[in-house]
């Protein structure tokens, strides 16, 4: 489709354990960037690429959550250590340089 | 850091009600921008404001940026069903690409 990928839609998965979620966004977008929404809240910036510039990761809660963009396309976001404040829905919008941004429909991340 | 204060954060209104919310800022946007979020998906460009005193419309909705660059509203002229849904604002600083969302406001529409 023309619009921003995400998966998996869902991930169910064990405390400690390690997760990796995947985004395509719109072809040419050359902003990618990562929120992370919990239940009822509004959407919390985890991480920001720009082109080949040194992405902007002021977001990330810890250190054990890192995020990497390939080719200037493809982009994932890999939570190591998993714990239940985790629990979350981690969405990935994409942008032309200095519009809005268009978002995915996320990926639900349960951890037990 | 900068807060995005959205309200109201719940409405309860009937179809064919004119509805409006805001959100208000602790420092200084220059872009403001609306989303709304159906169950299951991600948020949905409504609206983008990039001017200050701007004001806009996309049909039934009308939403304004405010004079002092730290609040905006938005309104929804004669509900309709598929109005429902969570409404959240969001904010952008000069030279900064990543936004500030509000807390949201979740609109539901009594039968």
């Amino acid at each position: 489709g023309a619009g921003v990928s995400q998966s998996p839609s869902n991930k169910v998965t064990e405390k400690g354990k390690d997760v990796e979620l995947r985004c395509d966004p719109i072809s040419g977008h050359t902003a990618l960037y990562w929120y992370r929404q919990s239940l009822g809240q509004g959407l919390e910036f985890l991480i920001y690429f720009q082109g080949n510039s040194a992405p902007d990761k002021s977001g990330l809660p810890s250190d054990r959550f890192s995020a990497e963009r390939t080719g200037g396309s493809v982009s994932t976001l890999t939570i190591q250590r998993t714990q239940q404040e985790d629990s979350a829905v981690y969405l990935c919008a994409s942008s032309p340089t200095g519009e809005p941004q268009h978002f995915g429909d996320g990926t639900r991340l349960s951890i037990l | 850091g900068q807060q995005l204060n959205q309200s109201p954060q719940s409405m309860f209104i009937q179809e064919g009600e004119d509805v409006s919310m805001n959100c208000t800022s602790s420092s200084i946007f220059n872009t403001w921008l609306w989303y709304k979020q159906d169950p299951g998906e991600g948020p949905v460009l409504l609206i983008a404001l990039y001017k200050a005193g701007e004001l806009t419309s996309n049909g039934r909705l009308t939403a304004q940026f405010g004079i002092t660059r730290k609040d905006s509203f938005l309104n929804i002229s004669a509900s309709i069903p598929s109005d429902v849904g969570i409404y959240f604002c969001a904010g952008r600083s000069f030279g900064n690409e990543k936004l500030t969302f509000g807390t949201g406001t979740r609109l539901t529409i009594i039968p």
